[in-house]
């Protein structure tokens, strides 16, 4: 069975680092694309960005390039979602979710919900 | 790149039809395959349609997904409406540039 299971929620402040992971288990991790979905609080499904766990290349969103970094380690079948430092704007829930067929979602992680306030 | 457009909300009584539309900007819709994801409160969406008109096992065949290049739109439309069927709804496509291009979601409610 396909899982991705995400890291718990997190309560950080402005200014700090964060890094939520999201481990695969059940399929091949390294030969399927796996992406972040950003969900403001009451708002849609935004694409940020999405990794190839083989040979690490990673695509961003335009608006997200250079305020996140994607990653992935293969060796624990792991992807990751990073930031160096958080914005209230940050506060969300993020999804990853993996990429089928060149065209599509198959399967989502249980999201990870940030706060980030003072 | 394009967008897709969604209605905001929509209600409509159990045991009724309902029809939710995404129209997209800019290039023909028929290009790309539409999908399809649910989310109900509080948890994560789940796939009822994808290429454009195919239901995932285990989605009721009270779902169904087209497309009309006439009105470049697609199309998910949900029968004998159930209020389990009340969540949000989200359309999906994509293009050489974007893998994942996400309606802006339309609320239905059932009551």
């Amino acid at each position: 069975e396909v899982q991705l299971v995400q890291s718990g929620a997190e309560v950080k402040k402005p200014g700090e680092s964060l890094k939520i992971s999201c481990k695969g288990s059940g399929y091949s991790f390294s030969t399927y694309w796996i992406g972040w979905v950003r969900q403001m609080p009451g708002k849609g499904l935004e694409w940020m960005g999405i990794i190839y766990p083989g040979d690490s290349d990673t695509r961003y969103r335009p608006s997200f390039q250079g305020q996140v970094t994607i990653s992935a380690d293969t060796s624990i079948s792991t992807a990751y979602l990073q930031w160096s430092s958080l914005k209230a704007s940050d506060t969300a829930m993020y999804y990853c979710a993996r990429h089928y067929g060149g065209y599509m979602i198959d399967y989502w992680g249980q999201g990870t919900l940030v706060t980030v306030s003072s | 790149n394009f967008m897709l457009t969604q209605p905001h909300s929509l209600s409509e009584s159990p045991g009724k039809t309902v029809t939710i539309s995404c129209t997209r900007s800019s290039g023909s819709i028929a290009s790309n395959y539409v999908q399809w994801y649910q989310q109900r409160p509080g948890s994560s969406p789940t796939t009822v349609i994808y290429e454009d008109k195919q239901r995932p096992s285990g989605v009721p065949d009270r779902f169904s997904g087209s497309i009309d290049s006439s009105s470049n739109s697609a199309s998910l439309t949900i029968s004998g409406l159930k209020t389990e069927d009340e969540a949000d709804y989200y359309c999906q496509s994509y293009d050489d540039s974007n893998p994942w291009v996400f309606g802006g979601g339309t609320k239905l409610t059932v009551l």
